[in-house]
């Protein structure tokens, strides 16, 4: 066990410019999330995949954000034309749905994304 | 829509000292509420589960508790270590029940003093 893996683990672009992240859960764990947290604040919820369905999707999330999860094992983030305030920590974190502690998440070291 | 709170002020305590930390929710009865700590730069780690039937639990130093009236958890660490500094999230699993959608409140940064 390896742990939930996200890469890059920091990047820097320019507004407008399209980033894409990656994250690799614990294998078999077919729950997997993703957040974004910004200084001094909690995580907030952006989506979340079973296998390699998403099953809901934050109304905060705007169009330019997409995630996929193709085999039901890692997924991408990506944002289109970056903006400024996009800048945050982008959390990955993973679960297993029939495991008894289904409830509780694993999360990776994140991605912390700047838009200069 | 459901809403946590938790003092976003840091929490000074003196070594060997009890830290006691809230968590409020409002709008929503939740059938279990977890508590993680994170530290700078990385992601938060799992410490506690407790469940609306469970008034208290305990793990090490560690000791959370669940008033479903109140709708309040108080999470408590004993004999407390400057390695305890930290930040410590609440969250609950969003409305309806069984969607393993999960809320975290902003958080409570801890400063365990030597």
């Amino acid at each position: 066990d390896t742990g939930v893996s996200q890469n890059p683990r920091h990047k820097i672009t320019k507004r407008g410019q399209n980033v894409t992240f990656r994250c690799d859960p614990i294998s078999e764990h077919n729950r997997l999330y993703w957040y974004r947290q910004t200084l001094g604040q909690g995580p907030e919820f952006l989506t979340y995949f079973q296998n390699e369905a998403q099953l809901e999707k934050s109304r905060l999330l705007s169009d330019r954000f997409s995630a996929e999860r193709p085999k039901g094992s890692f997924s991408t983030l990506e944002i289109q034309r970056t903006e400024q305030g996009d800048s945050a920590m982008y959390l990955c974190a993973s679960s297993l749905d029939w495991d008894r502690d289904s409830e509780k998440l694993f999360f990776g070291s994140g991605t912390q994304l700047s838009v200069l | 829509s459901q809403k946590i709170e938790q003092n976003s002020e840091a929490l000074n305590i003196q070594e060997g000292k009890t830290a006691t930390l809230t968590c409020n929710y409002t709008n929503y009865s939740p059938a279990y509420l977890q508590w993680y700590r994170q530290d700078p730069g990385r992601g938060p780690v799992f410490l506690l589960l407790i469940r609306e039937n469970e008034k208290e639990k305990r793990k090490e130093r560690l000791k959370v508790t669940f008033d479903t009236t109140l709708k309040q958890s108080l999470f408590h660490i004993t004999a407390s270590q400057p390695a305890d500094s930290a930040t410590y999230l609440c969250a609950l699993e969003g409305a309806p029940r069984g969607t393993y959608k999960y809320i975290f409140g902003t958080g409570t940064r801890l400063k365990v003093l030597a």
